[in-house]
């Protein structure tokens, strides 16, 4: 069965830095999404990526998917307070529209 | 408001009620999507309706549970005889399977706020 696995679990970052959050899963896919909540709220989508080599940016989030590797990349420059969250990957196996859910990135941007 | 709407909000019920749970997706949305969350993890897939047809169900999904979509507009979700261990963030998300309407966004999930169960 498809398994999704993020690290790291919990980042505390100061502003201004760079860091990325990475997503790997077990078996194939040609779909992943990535997601954000924030604590006591619901989830709010960011990106779709749908193919390999895809990459999507917004602002100061960027993510990219990599089939072959079966590993995307949430990618956070110049953070900022407003970005702390849990990100979520997930991931359809392949002839499914099971969505399976990564443990999530508990990120912490410190002031 | 267009979003995804639940009700009610919060729930709490006694070891051993049922308890029966709406979600009324984006009007024009095919798909629709229940999950479980609990403190600390990620959403757990329960079942996925295409219009009125329930396509795919966890095996997770114990005989107390079952979901309906009727006319594939909203749906329901009811847990008989509850357990404390069901206790949870009960989420709904409901997508677009069309591409040339998603805006290559295809098949992205809209979740709603969630109903908080708590089983006393």
């Amino acid at each position: 069965e498809l398994k999704v696995e993020q690290n790291p679990l919990f980042l505390s970052m100061q502003e201004g830095k760079n860091y990325t959050i990475y997503c790997n899963y077990s078996t194939t896919s040609d779909r992943l999404y990535w997601y954000r909540q924030d604590p006591g709220k619901s989830l709010e989508s960011l990106f779709v990526l749908l193919s390999n080599g895809a990459v999507k940016q917004e602002g100061r989030l960027m993510a990219s998917l990599d089939t072959k590797a079966r590993l995307s990349t949430l990618h956070i420059t110049a953070a900022v307070h407003d970005l702390s969250a849990t990100y979520f990957c997930a991931v359809v196996t392949s002839g499914t529209y099971k969505y399976i859910f990564g443990t999530g990135t508990r990120l912490k941007v410190l002031a | 408001d267009t979003g995804v709407s639940q009700n009610p909000r919060h729930k709490i019920t006694k070891r051993g009620q049922n308890v029966t749970f709406r979600c009324d997706p984006i009007s024009e949305h095919n798909r629709l999507y229940w999950y479980r969350q609990t403190l600390g993890q990620g959403p757990e897939f329960l079942t996925y309706f295409q219009n009125e047809a329930q396509l795919e169900k966890s095996r997770l999904l114990s005989d107390r549970f079952s979901a309906e979509r009727p006319k594939g507009s909203f749906s329901t979700l009811e847990i008989q005889r509850t357990e404390q261990g069901d206790s949870a963030m009960y989420l709904c998300a409901s997508s677009l399977s069309t591409w040339g309407l998603a805006g290559g966004r295809y098949n992205e999930q809209f979740f709603g706020p969630g109903t908080r169960l708590t089983v006393l």
